[in-house]
């Protein structure tokens, strides 16, 4: 069966300070996979997704980066952090070809002081 | 892009009631919407999902119903019970090869009152 893996789970990072934030998916090839952020009480912003290996597609302008290095890793980054970062990041990955079934990862919480 | 919005943003109803959540979407090409189930510092998981070519779906006492003309889909849970106090989102996405972002509502917190 197939799992999603994204840690760490809570984060307390300085303005200014550099991020990153893994997420694996085990059991498929090939997934699409997204980055999420979720601000406190709010509803879910996709920031990146991506269909393949060193292929990304940004949906906001912003400070966060992502790569997928490897088929089934996708990381999410910033050189320099601003205190709006901070928010619940949510993984996600769907099956090649359909965006149907999205399974989200665990998340990670983080706050930038 | 797709603009999902939903209402109401916060609903309480008594254990034992039915409530209703509903939805509209701005793209007539999307076909697929899901609701997801989110607890207090959880992930959102999928509790039910609807393609465009159903008008109905039911899972036991969750419910979805799709106006494709209308371009609204609305969640019913019947016979609530505490634990289904949570965050419900709605997303409605076109689901084709390549990526299939799916586009979310805001969210509705819902409270069952024992």
């Amino acid at each position: 069966s197939q799992t999603i893996h994204q840690w760490p789970a809570t984060l307390v990072q300085p303005v200014g300070s550099p991020l990153s934030l893994e997420c694996t998916v085990e059991g498929t090839s090939n997934p699409n996979l997204y980055w999420y952020r979720q601000a406190a009480g709010r509803g879910l912003q996709l920031l990146f997704y991506s269909v393949g290996i060193g292929q990304i597609s940004s949906e906001v302008p912003q400070n966060l980066s992502a790569s997928r290095p490897q088929d089934r890793q996708f990381i999410l980054s910033s050189k320099k952090l601003l205190l709006s970062d901070s928010g619940f990041y949510l993984c996600a990955w769907s099956p090649p070809g359909t965006g149907d079934g999205y399974t989200f990862g665990s998340g990670t919480r983080l706050t930038v002081v | 892009g797709e603009n999902v919005e939903q209402h109401p943003s916060t609903l309480s109803v008594q254990e034992g009631d039915s409530a209703v959540i509903k939805c509209t979407y701005s793209d007539s090409a999307s076909n697929y919407f899901p609701w997801y189930k989110q607890e207090l510092g959880k992930r959102p998981q999928l509790i039910i999902d609807i393609r465009s070519n159903v008008g109905e779906k039911k899972d036991q006492r969750i419910a979805v119903t799709l106006n494709k003309t209308a371009k609204h889909f609305s969640l019913h849970i019947t016979e609530t019970q505490p634990e289904d106090s949570a965050v419900y989102f709605c997303a409605a996405s076109i689901t084709s090869t390549g990526a299939n972002n799916l586009f979310f509502g805001t969210g509705t917190r819902l409270t069952v009152i024992p």
